[in-house]
């Protein structure tokens, strides 16, 4: 049982690089979903996506993109990374319980 | 505008004890609340849920509570055990959607 994989787990970019964090679920779910944890912050919604095709903005979207061609994979991409954007990146999938990924840890110098 | 809230950072409980994580809400809108655990370096897991049309939910050692006139629902966790040292995040939605707004968590501690 995957259920939500996401990679890498770990990565430093430096400042004005791009990357995609990618994730992929195979419970078949609809809603999939990008949250960030800053410490002391709580999890955050960058984007989520309620199928196929949609995709929406959550709390804090500004300087990322996100796609959903597929029910199973949704890659969230920075385009110009900057220090903000370091943090822990969750995707998630599911609808009234989430199932999450193992996460992703950034670092933008 | 933090619409989820969990007021206390961290807690510490004796092993056996009751732990009580506390968590209030400022859209009376919301109708889904949800409670998650976290270990460091792995994704939150779910624990328990409970609909706005209950006031309480029992799942094993663990039982939520709401309060909807005071905006206010509690996780409460009997007995606790050295296992369940981690952070528990609440999170809540609005109807019609299954975008989830989460707090800001409760470093829970438990003592042996």
């Amino acid at each position: 049982n995957a259920g939500v994989t996401q990679t890498p787990k770990f990565r430093i970019l430096k400042i004005g690089q791009s990357m995609t964090l990618q994730c992929t679920q195979d419970m078949n779910h609809n809603y999939m979903y990008w949250y960030r944890q800053d410490p002391g912050m709580g999890l955050k919604l960058i984007y989520y996506s309620v199928g196929a095709g949609i995709t929406d903005k959550g709390e804090v979207p500004n300087g990322y993109n996100v796609s959903r061609s597929t029910t199973e994979d949704f890659p969230l991409r920075l385009e110009l990374a900057a220090p903000s954007q370091t943090s822990v990146y969750f995707c998630a999938s599911g609808e009234e319980k989430l199932f999450f990924g193992s996460g992703t840890q950034l670092s933008v110098l | 505008d933090q619409q989820v809230k969990q007021n206390s950072p961290s807690l510490s409980v004796q092993e056996g004890r009751i732990s009580i994580l506390n968590c209030d809400y400022t859209n009376s809108m919301f109708d889904y609340f949800l409670w998650y655990k976290k270990y460091p370096a792995e994704g939150p897991t779910f624990l328990i849920s409970i609909s706005s049309i209950k006031d309480k939910n029992e799942d094993g050692r663990f039982t939520v509570f709401l309060n909807k006139s005071a905006k206010h629902l509690s996780l409460h966790i009997v007995p606790s055990q050295p296992g369940d040292s981690a952070v528990y995040f609440c999170a809540a939605k609005r109807p019609g959607t299954y975008k989830y707004i989460f707090g800001t968590g409760t470093r829970l501690k438990v003592l042996a």
